[in-house]
């Protein structure tokens, strides 16, 4: 059983450009949870997401940032206009149900440059 | 959600058993004990969970006080890579809709 796959696993972006990170949950979960940690810093919360429903965003940036996760497919973690504080690894993790203890990729590092 | 408390860093001698102290002491009865871990530029690893018994996995153990307001995580036999950081979290669990909230969690370095 394949385990919470994100990609890509490194992604350099242009400070103003488009970042998009890619999450597949592990087979049977249809809950998501995206998780940011800055350099030395611990994991924060962003957003709870179940399948075409955004259940919790209450770690979201107000700003540029975004979070789906579409019937099909996997879900999409996107930063408009990327600034060099949005350098960080962003975490993905997901659960068969709501509450359930929840398993984690193996991250996403974000440069900005 | 109930907050913990946990020591920034602990040190172990290679082969002997590693301790991990939590204090949870606001935790509700129908909140659940997670234990996670954050080996360097990994994501978070789940160890075990409990809610008022005491649980054992091929990872580790996990001791929970009677009055449910602290728990001890144990590594029987700590090996090298063991060290990371370990996180103790407090859960409402299935069906709730909570969110895992880790705060600064424990440096574990085990020592050869």
């Amino acid at each position: 059983n394949a385990g919470v796959m994100q990609n890509p696993r490194h992604l350099v972006r242009r400070r103003g450009q488009e970042a998009r990170l890619r999450c597949s949950p592990m087979k049977g979960h249809s809950h998501v949870y995206w998780y940011r940690q800055l350099p030395e810093e611990g994991l924060k919360f962003m957003v709870y997401l179940q399948k075409e429903n955004i259940i919790d965003e209450s770690g979201m940036p107000k700003e540029r940032f975004s979070a789906e996760f579409p019937k099909e497919g996997p879900s999409i973690l996107r930063i408009q206009q990327v600034v060099r504080g949005d350098s960080a690894a962003y975490f993905c993790a997901s659960s068969p149900l709501a509450g359930d203890t929840i398993y984690f990729g193996e991250g996403s590092w974000l440069t900005v440059v | 959600d109930a907050k913990t408390t946990q020591p920034p860093s602990m040190d172990c001698a290679e082969g002997r058993a590693a301790n991990l102290p939590c204090n949870h002491s606001t935790i509700s009865g129908n909140e659940y004990v997670y234990w996670y871990r954050q080996i360097h530029s990994q994501g978070p690893q789940y160890i075990i969970h409990g809610l008022k018994n005491n649980e054992t996995n091929e990872m580790a153990s996990l001791i929970i006080t009677e009055d449910r307001k602290s728990s001890t995580l144990i590594l029987p036999h700590a090996t090298l890579r063991d060290t990371a950081v370990y996180y103790c979290i407090v859960s409402l669990g299935l069906n709730t809709g909570n969110q895992f909230y880790f705060g600064t969690g424990t440096s574990l370095t085990v020592i050869p």
